[in-house]
């Protein structure tokens, strides 16, 4: 039973630059949401999608963006990097659009912006 | 925002001994989850207990939920090396989970 996978692992970009970060749910789930967690803090909430359509958002700006393709995997896009994006990405997938049932999370990207 | 809030932040503790973590948190909710980090890595989901539950055992954890001072409690028992992590309250309600700062535990062998 395959869980969930991200890549890359790890990832160095410079202020202004565009960053795609992807996702991979547990076999069976539909249901992809994605976190920010800054060093030293919890996760923080991006936003979810399901049936390939952004469900929920976080309080996050615009230059964050996603996409859910038909095999469920998705993607994360942030634009305009900052040096405040740096952080640790979590994707986690769940089953039928639901955000309050328990999450499955993969093992994170580690985005640092210089 | 961060609706969950840890206490302690920092806990180090004996192997064997039983470790107690703490979560206060603000709204109404449907449940309330526990999860556990282990050196920055994913996060892996330990144990749900709904608005209606007061109390569940998994293993050896306990949890404990109150909703009228709207509080919750992780009591680890008989710690060992391997439960040094970082644990983390989620509150779920009608927004997507919200977690809070977290609980570093350090089990000394």
């Amino acid at each position: 039973d395959a869980g969930v996978t991200q890549s890359p692992t790890h990832l160095i970009k410079t202020r202004g630059q565009q960053v795609t970060l992807r996702c991979s749910p547990k076999s069976g789930h539909d249901t992809v949401s994605w976190y920010q967690q800054a060093l030293g803090q919890g996760p923080q909430f991006i936003f979810q999608y399901y049936e390939e359509e952004e469900r929920q958002r976080g309080n996050f700006p615009d230059r964050f963006s996603g996409h859910q393709f038909p095999n469920y995997s998705s993607e994360l896009n942030v634009n305009a990097l900052l040096l405040g994006d740096s952080a640790l990405y979590l994707c986690a997938s769940s089953l039928g659009g639901f955000s309050s049932h328990e999450q499955f999370f993969g093992p994170g990207t580690r985005l640092t912006v210089l | 925002s961060q609706q969950g809030e840890e206490d302690p932040q920092a806990l180090s503790i004996q192997e064997g001994e039983n470790a107690t973590m703490n979560c206060s948190y603000k709204t109404s909710i449907n449940n309330l989850q526990w999860y556990r980090q282990n050196s920055g890595r994913g996060l892996v989901h330990l144990i749900l207990i709904r608005s209606n539950e007061r109390e569940k055992h998994s293993g050896r954890l306990r949890v404990t939920l109150d909703t009228s001072k709207k509080s919750s409690s992780l009591l680890i028992t008989a710690s060992r090396a391997a439960d040094t992590a970082s644990y983390f309250c989620a509150t779920a309600g009608n927004t997507p989970l919200v977690f809070g700062k977290g609980t570093r535990l350090s089990v000394i062998a």
